[in-house]
């Protein structure tokens, strides 16, 4: 199984321009959800999805959009990248609330 | 506001000995408690899941506990070896401000076995 699958793995991008990182499932999990990682700061919930069509914002949602027109995919937006957006990004997801949370190999996100 | 701990940040321990990592949380209204492996530049790898209502889970030589009203949990490693260095994470799910769909997580524990 391929499990959750993020692309790019690796990103420079220029202060002001705009991308999209990807995240994508093939076990039909309902919630799925990104996370970023700084050091020192533990992982931070940036948005969340509890199915197709439905999405809200996390602790740090800021400078982000998302949207989930499909089960299988949940992309993240950076609108106008800033040097505070360097981090890595992960992806997640879960079938239900209480069960096992699975995450992606991560994106690691260069602004300069 | 739910909040994990993990200490130590770092710990060394020669291989073959048993150790144990810590975690502790400030809100003990928590659905699940999973602990996750993270070598360095990877991905998080999931390790054990121990539901609320759940004590303890073991896989291999690992072990989890849970103690929802002390809000503490502890991960055991028996038998330590090499390829057990990484860094270890806990986090909690539980809800608030952002629904449900939300894991709260450690800085972790990182965890070198000397050979």
């Amino acid at each position: 199984n391929a499990g959750v699958t993020q692309t790019p793995k690796f990103q420079v991008l220029k202060t002001g321009q705009s991308m999209t990182l990807q995240c994508a499932q093939d076990m039909n999990h309902e919630y799925m959800s990104w996370y970023r990682q700084d050091p020192g700061m533990g992982l931070r919930l940036i948005h969340y999805s509890v199915g197709a069509g439905i999405t809200d914002q996390g602790e740090v949602p800021n400078g982000y959009n998302v949207s989930r027109s499909t089960t299988e995919d949940f992309p993240l937006r950076l609108l106008s990248a800033a040097p505070s957006q360097t981090s890595v990004y992960f992806c997640a997801s879960s079938p239900y609330i209480d069960t096992e949370a699975f995450f992606g190999q991560g994106t690691r996100l260069t602004v300069v | 506001k739910q909040e994990v701990t993990q200490i130590p940040a770092a710990l060394s321990v020669p291989e073959g000995e048993n150790l144990v990592l810590n975690c502790s949380f400030t809100d003990s209204a928590i659905y699940n408690l999973q602990w996750f492996r993270q070598d360095p530049g990877k991905g998080l790898t999931s390790l054990l899941l121990i539901q609320s209502s759940q004590r303890e889970q073991t896989s291999g030589r690992l072990n989890a506990s849970l103690d929802k009203s002390s809000g503490r949990s502890t991960l055991y490693i028996a038998a330590s070896q090499p390829g057990d260095s990484a860094t270890y994470l806990c986090a909690v799910r539980s809800g608030g401000n952002f629904g449900n769909e939300k894991l709260t997580f450690g800085t972790g524990t990182r965890l070198t076995i000397i050979p």
